[in-house]
């Protein structure tokens, strides 16, 4: 099957600082999207981004499907951003069945 | 946005009884809704694709008599873990579509 790998990790930033978060993907997706969990569980859609480049507020995030990769920028970091954050895509014809990358968590310092 | 409850948020029970997790769209009707478990700090698995008005399609590895699926209306979806042991002890998540997903059902089986 499709595998979804993320980077890094783990993330350690100071609160104001940049980052980027990676995600790549071994096969031809129909869909990624990026997922914030905060502490409690709750998954928050962040972006439904297949292909291009979208930005909300501090996010953005780019995937260039035909490397097969998402990047999603997180500016000026804030301590409410911490969290895990997922990729996750869905294979052509799936019909919304999702697989999730390993996720990254960050913690953002005051 | 489109809303997803759970209820309940979470739940302890003994080891061999059944637990029941409801999955409701609240605000839109879904056709079609999915069920996750998530291990502590692991990623998003996708366990089965819950189908209104008909069965359940499970992925592999997954045994569908002991997760029962019923996708009673448009609106409602219940996962039925039977038997349980300690060993599906875990973090179960609902999505009624791709985009959004429910708080999660923490379930500890002693």
């Amino acid at each position: 099957g499709i595998q979804v790998e993320q980077s890094p990790p783990d993330l350690i930033l100071q609160e104001g600082a940049n980052s980027t978060l990676r995600c790549n993907f071994s096969d031809s997706v129909n869909n990624l999207q990026w997922f914030h969990q905060n502490p409690w569980g709750q998954l928050i859609n962040l972006f439904y981004i297949p292909s291009g480049t979208k930005q909300n507020g501090r996010l953005s995030a780019t995937t260039v499907a035909t490397e097969r990769y998402s990047l999603l920028y997180i500016s000026s970091s804030q301590t409410t951003d911490s969290g895990v954050y997922f990729c996750a895509v869905e294979r052509n014809n799936q019909g919304g069945k999702l697989i999730f990358g390993q996720g990254t968590e960050l913690s953002v310092k005051p | 946005g489109a809303v997803v409850s759970q209820h309940p948020s979470w739940v302890i029970c003994k080891s061999g009884t059944s637990v029941k997790i409801e999955c409701r769209s609240l605000d839109f009707q879904a056709t079609t809704m999915f069920w996750y478990r998530q291990f502590p700090k692991q990623s998003l698995m996708l366990m089965a694709t819950s189908n209104e008005g008909s069965k359940a399609t499970y992925e592999q590895g997954v045994e569908k008599d002991k997760f029962l699926i019923n996708h009673a209306s448009l609106t409602l979806s219940t996962l039925t873990v039977t038997s349980a042991h300690p060993e599906d002890s875990s973090f179960y998540i609902c999505s009624a579509n791709e985009q959004f997903f429910g708080p999660g059902t923490r379930l500890t089986v002693l």
